[in-house]
């Protein structure tokens, strides 16, 4: 079975604040696929990366930054000079190759950025 | 607008009582994808159809079924509803049989009363 740890409930930053947040993910599968989700207070969640496991490279798409460790079992997220629009609740999810349709989410992190 | 569409955005309704909640996936995917999210279980998959097939199902009660249709919307229907079973349905769309991300629609806030 899969599962994914996003350790971090709330995370409360000040705008222009860098911030990172943890996903760790358990699965024995050699081939599988992480994501992250935003779903912003209007509730709608937002497809942010999906990465597969034999990709170890990190990513970064202007402020955002993944990181992805297979040592550590990690998939984390920066936000690089943060602003009032990233408020919102971030999901890290994990699918296998086996049942690649198949999304097992984390408990989210709720991010609050103050102006 | 994601390109998914979820009718209705709100839903209220008596335990006991049975609804039906439809999707429409974004243009040119076949796949469909059923969440719920729930203040307690968080988001948790209930079933994928591809193209009119059942192809994978998650923890999804009896009293829950879903169907695919040749136009390729989607309609889960939820019966001998429970307070519990008040949450944030969300139907998701995908080209194929993975998902290479999902395009979530704006869910359903079903409140059973």
């Amino acid at each position: 079975a899969q599962k994914v740890t996003q350790a971090q409930t709330e995370i409360s930053v000040v705008e222009k604040e860098d911030v990172t947040l943890d996903c760790v993910y358990e699965t024995r599968d050699t081939t599988y696929y992480l994501f992250w989700y935003k779903q912003p207070p209007s509730g709608e969640l937002v497809f942010l990366i999906r990465r597969n496991s034999f990709d170890e490279q990190n990513e970064i798409s202007g402020r955002y930054s993944w990181n992805f460790q297979k040592s550590t079992s990690s998939f984390n997220f920066t936000i690089t000079a943060s602003q009032v629009v990233d408020s919102a609740v971030y999901f890290c999810a994990l699918s296998l190759s086996t049942n690649a349709g198949k999304s097992t989410f984390g408990d989210g992190t709720t991010l609050t950025v103050k102006p | 607008d994601s390109g998914v569409t979820q009718t209705p955005k709100h839903l209220i309704t008596a335990t006991g009582q049975r609804v039906t909640l439809r999707c429409s996936p974004r243009s040119g995917d076949l796949s469909v994808y059923w969440y719920q999210q729930s203040l307690d279980q968080g988001l948790q998959f209930l079933i994928q159809y591809y193209n009119g097939e059942e192809r994978a199902k998650g923890n999804i009660l009896e009293r829950f079924s879903a169907q695919q249709f040749p136009d390729l919307h989607s309609e889960l229907n939820l019966s001998s509803l429970e307070l519990g079973d008040s949450a944030l349905y969300f139907c998701a769309s995908s080209g194929g049989l993975e998902s290479y991300g999902y395009t979530f629609g704006s869910g359903t806030r079903l409140t059973v009363v």
